[in-house]
């Protein structure tokens, strides 16, 4: 069955620093998303990516983050100065339908 | 705007027993709605969705769910319940237009007892 895949499963980085999150959405799919959770606490939503450019964005979402697809397989969520609070596992998510998500098994981000 | 509730933070069942899972929604139509399970440390697995149609929904495991427009619940349900279900069960609407995004509730966590 396809998956999103994302990488790194785990980042420790130091607090300011800048990180790149990696996902690689299934292949024919158009929608792409990140969400956050902090732990312990609900999966909340950051933005969806559609045709090269933001379709919607949370208030989280604030100008520290970024995202991107470089290429045609690869979509990346950039934090560009890491604060203690961004520590939180990330998933990606991608669709092909409009109604069903298909979620990566996250990336782990702690900020020291 | 959408918004999803789960009333029960933390529930306790002995293994065997049944369970249900509470969820409540907010949105301006019938939704897409989702219930998703994690395992400490992992990912979201999808357990079951409804979309249209019949209002009772298999899903995967043993879980069913049951869409009640009057009272915009979808509430999970499992009659016996295995040890291996520990873990944390989100409740989800999902929009059925513009970017189809999820709102997810803030969870249910799920301790089994022997």
């Amino acid at each position: 069955e396809p998956e999103v895949t994302q990488t790194p499963s785990h980042q420790v980085t130091q607090m300011g620093q800048e990180v790149i999150l990696r996902c690689v959405p299934i292949s024919n799919h158009l929608y792409f998303y990140w969400y956050r959770q902090i732990l312990g606490q609900k999966v909340e939503f950051l933005v969806s990516f559609y045709n090269n450019e933001i379709s919607e964005k949370s208030e989280i979402f604030d100008d520290q983050f970024s995202v991107e697809r470089p290429d045609g397989s690869n979509f990346t969520l950039k934090i560009r100065s890491t604060k203690l609070e961004d520590s939180a596992m990330y998933f990606c998510a991608s669709r092909e339908s409009p109604n069903v998500l298909t979620f990566g098994a996250g990336s782990r981000l702690t900020v020291l | 705007a959408q918004s999803v509730t789960q009333p029960d933070i933390h529930i306790t069942v002995s293994e065997g027993a049944s369970l249900e899972l509470r969820c409540n929604y907010s949105y301006g139509a019938t939704p897409y709605l989702f219930w998703y399970v994690q395992s400490p440390g992992q990912g979201l697995q999808l357990l079951l969705k409804y979309f249209s149609g019949d209002t009772l929904v298999q899903g995967i495991k043993g879980f069913e769910a049951e869409f009640k427009r009057s009272q915009s619940s979808f509430n999970l349900r499992k009659p016996s319940v295995h040890w291996s279900d520990a873990a944390e069960y989100f409740c989800a609407v999902g929009a059925t237009s513009g970017t189809y995004k999820y709102i997810f509730g803030t969870g249910t966590r799920l301790k089994v007892l022997a």
